[in-house]
C-alpha cells in the first residue's frame, strides 16, 4: 500500500479564496482523523470519521472548515473563505489493522 | 486546556549521550500513550508506545517509562545519534470505541556530532 496520500502537498492562497484539502487513507482503515499542526498548539484533531461517518468534529476552528467523506477511500478538508491565522501544516492520517498512520501533510500558506 | 503537555519546546544532546524527553497528561481516563517522531517534510511516525499495565517498554535504544501516579511519562534515547534529530510528539488514548489521540505539541531534539 501507498500508505496515507495527501494533495496538494503545498498550497498558497489568498485570503478569502477557497481551500480544498485532499486524502486519500490506507485502504481498509476504518478511522481517517485530520489533525492541524502550529508551533504554539501542536498537532490538534479537528475531525474524524468512522466508516466515513463523522464522529468528532468539536476540534473545527470554525464554521469556515468544512471535512466530508463520500466514501471509504477518500475525504476533504474545506475552509471557505480562509483566512492567513489557517496557515498551519494539515495532517490526514488513518487507523486500522496496520496501526496509526500518517500522511505527508498539506502545508497551508494564506496571504 | 492541553490535556498532553510537552512543557520543553526543544532540547540538545551530544552524540553518543542520553536524550531524556519527557511528557505530562492530566486525563486519568488515558491508558495507551505514544511517542511518535518527526521529520520535517514528512508525516509523524510511530515510535514507541506503552499500555498503562506497564512501566516500562523498550526497543532497541528507545526506552519509554510511565509514571500512572504522577501522570508522566518520558522517552530515553540511549545512545543518541545525530540521525535523531526531529520533533518527538508524545500522544495519548483510552481504549474503546474510538482510537482518537491526543497529542502534545511536540519537543524538537537535536543531536550535535
Amino acid at each position: 500500500d501507498a500508505g496515507v496520500i495527501q494533495s496538494p502537498r503545498h498550497e498558497v492562497t489568498e485570503m478569502g479564496q477557497e481551500v480544498t484539502l485532499r486524502c486519500k487513507p490506507i485502504s481498509g482503515h476504518d478511522y481517517l482523523f485530520w489533525y492541524r499542526q502550529t508551533m504554539m498548539r501542536g498537532l490538534e484533531l479537528l475531525i474524524y470519521f468512522n466508516n466515513n461517518v463523522p464522529i468528532d468534529d468539536s476540534g473545527m476552528p470554525e464554521d469556515r472548515f468544512s471535512a466530508k467523506m463520500p466514501n471509504a477511500s477518500f475525504s476533504t478538508l474545506k475552509i471557505q473563505p480562509s483566512e492567513p491565522r489557517d496557515s498551519a501544516v494539515y495532517f490526514c492520517a488513518s487507523w486500522g489493522n496496520y496501526g496509526y498512520t500518517f500522511g505527508s501533510g498539506t502545508r497551508l500558506t494564506v496571504v | 486546556d492541553q490535556q498532553v503537555k510537552q512543557n520543553s519546546p526543544s532540547l540538545s544532546v551530544q552524540e553518543g549521550r542520553i536524550s531524556i524527553l519527557n511528557c505530562d497528561y492530566t486525563n486519568s481516563m488515558f491508558d495507551y500513550f505514544l511517542w511518535y517522531k518527526k521529520y520535517p517534510a514528512e508525516g509523524p511516525t510511530f515510535l514507541i508506545s506503552i499500555s498503562s499495565i506497564k512501566d516500562k517498554n523498550e526497543d532497541g535504544r528507545f526506552t519509554v517509562f510511565l509514571n500512572k501516579s504522577a501522570k508522566h511519562l518520558s522517552l530515553h534515547i540511549v545512545p543518541s545519534q545525530p540521525g535523531d534529530s526531529a520533533v518527538y510528539f508524545c500522544a495519548a488514548s483510552t481504549t474503546g470505541a474510538n482510537s482518537k489521540l491526543t497529542f502534545g505539541k511536540g519537543i524538537t531534539l537535536s543531536v550535535r556530532p
